[in-house]
């Protein structure tokens, strides 16, 4: 099966600190994604890549960026966290070939003070 | 962009009836549509993917159908159990590996 890891499953972090949540996956898929989820506005896509350092902006960017070293671990980035970015934060991985699944892991839910 | 409407009410059935949820776009019909479930406080996991050239598929007591004339999907879940409660999100392919997700309709199964 699958494994999708994130690195913390609660945090808590103060306004204008740089938050870090990691992501790592074992089945060697190519594409990764960072999610947000917010009651009512289901998920949202923030970044995704299908390559070792390629990233591609997703529906709401502003406020983050990512980093792809190693093709199982995928990185969100807050830069400068706001409390509006208190949130659930899903990781996800799929293969890059045909009509596949995507496989996530279990969430973060962060909050900002 | 796609947009994707699931009911937000939750839906409460019996225990033994089929559940029955709806997954409605409004743009493109997409190549496939996928069905995951969600518990509290965990990631969706993958049910079944339909293509759209399929009508219907099946997988134990689930069943999806994909009518791309009505731009809706249809997501059966037969003999309920109190443990299908969950949340159920529908997504579409998007193109480029990208899928976009359903707010999700939450299901209530009573005993």
């Amino acid at each position: 099966d699958v494994k999708v890891t994130q690195s913390s499953r609660y945090l808590v972090k103060r306004t204008g600190e740089k938050v870090f949540l990691e992501c790592v996956q074992d089945m060697d898929h190519e594409n990764m994604f960072w999610y947000r989820q917010d009651p009512g506005l289901g998920l949202r896509l923030i970044y995704f890549s299908y390559d070792v350092k390629m990233k591609e902006k997703g529906d709401i960017p502003e406020g983050y960026s990512v980093s792809r070293e190693k093709k199982e671990r995928f990185s969100l980035i807050l830069e400068s966290a706001s409390t509006n970015q208190t949130s659930m934060y899903l990781c996800a991985s799929r293969s890059g070939t045909g009509f596949q699944a995507q496989h996530f892991g279990d969430g973060t839910r962060l909050s900002i003070l | 962009s796609q947009k994707i409407e699931q009911n937000s009410e939750a839906l409460n059935i019996q225990e033994g009836k089929t559940a029955t949820l709806t997954c409605n776009y409004t743009n493109y019909s997409p190549a496939y549509l996928q069905w995951y479930r969600q518990d509290p406080g965990r990631g969706p996991v993958f049910l079944l993917l339909i293509r759209e050239n399929e009508k219907e598929k099946r997988k134990e007591r689930l069943k999806v159908t994909f009518d791309t004339t009505l731009k809706q999907s249809l997501f059966h879940i037969t003999a309920s159990q109190p443990a299908d409660s969950a949340t159920y999100l529908c997504a579409l392919d998007e193109g480029f590996q990208k899928l976009v997700f359903g707010t999700g309709t939450r299901l209530l199964v009573s005993p």
